[in-house]
């Protein structure tokens, strides 16, 4: 494997179901991210973590919890969602999100469905 | 604040012709730029990016972009559609010295035969 994987692809769950979302980066880097992508909506971050301490936390609900258990895995643990955070999940993973400068490098992402 | 525009949340043209894809942003301080392209059911991919130095940056497949700070603008450019390049493009815009990034919403560009 290479770059950034997404597992699963794409996810259907009712409001009251727990799953859990899985990125791996193989880049070697120190940073991950999950961004939330909506129709006609600028992406939305939700999560950094740098050397797996949470440096970001944009207003999330608390229906979505991260998890970070090393600097090559990051997780969305998700429970008792809402219609409407049905949307496609990025992950993504740069060097070091406390540099000057951070290319990110994005996974293929998970759809979500939640009905 | 930061914030990054895209003019056209759609954008169509004939095979061959030229694509020019319109990105405006704010920043309080010096700032990082990107653009990513999106294929569908697939991640963002980095097209090019400015940091220092020549404002024209060139990119993968074609591409280029120029930052103008008077304009605070950094708008894509390719001289010649290809079939392969309809995709959604997206701008990205990073202050120096911090680790987030701010995106636009996004333009799907249309390439016609």
């Amino acid at each position: 494997e290479t770059g950034v994987t997404q597992t699963p692809r794409h996810l259907v769950m009712g409001m009251t179901n727990k799953k859990s979302l899985k990125c791996e980066q193989h880049l070697g880097h120190n940073a991950m991210y999950w961004y939330k992508q909506s129709a006609k909506k600028p992406l939305e971050l939700m999560f950094v973590y740098s050397l797996e301490e949470r440096v970001e936390n944009n207003s999330v609900p608390s229906r979505f919890s991260p998890e970070c258990p090393n600097s090559s895995h990051l997780f969305l643990h998700l429970h008792t969602l809402q219609p409407e955070d049905s949307a496609l999940y990025l992950c993504a993973s740069s060097q070091d999100s406390r540099g000057t400068y951070n290319e990110q490098f994005f996974g293929p992402g998970t759809r979500l469905t939640v009905l | 604040a930061q914030s990054v525009t895209q003019l056209g949340s759609h954008v169509s043209v004939s095979e061959g012709a030229l694509v020019l894809l319109r990105c405006n942003y704010s920043s309080s301080v010096p700032p990082y730029l990107f653009w990513y392209v999106q294929y569908p059911n697939q991640g963002l991919q980095l097209l090019l990016k400015y940091t220092t130095g020549a404002t024209l940056v060139k990119g993968i497949n074609g591409f280029e972009a120029e930052f103008k700070k008077s304009e605070t603008s950094f708008h894509l450019t390719k001289p010649s559609a290809h079939m392969s390049d309809a995709a959604e493009y997206f701008c990205a815009v990073s202050p120096s010295g911090f680790n987030k990034f701010y995106f636009g919403s996004g333009t799907k560009l249309n390439v016609k035969p």
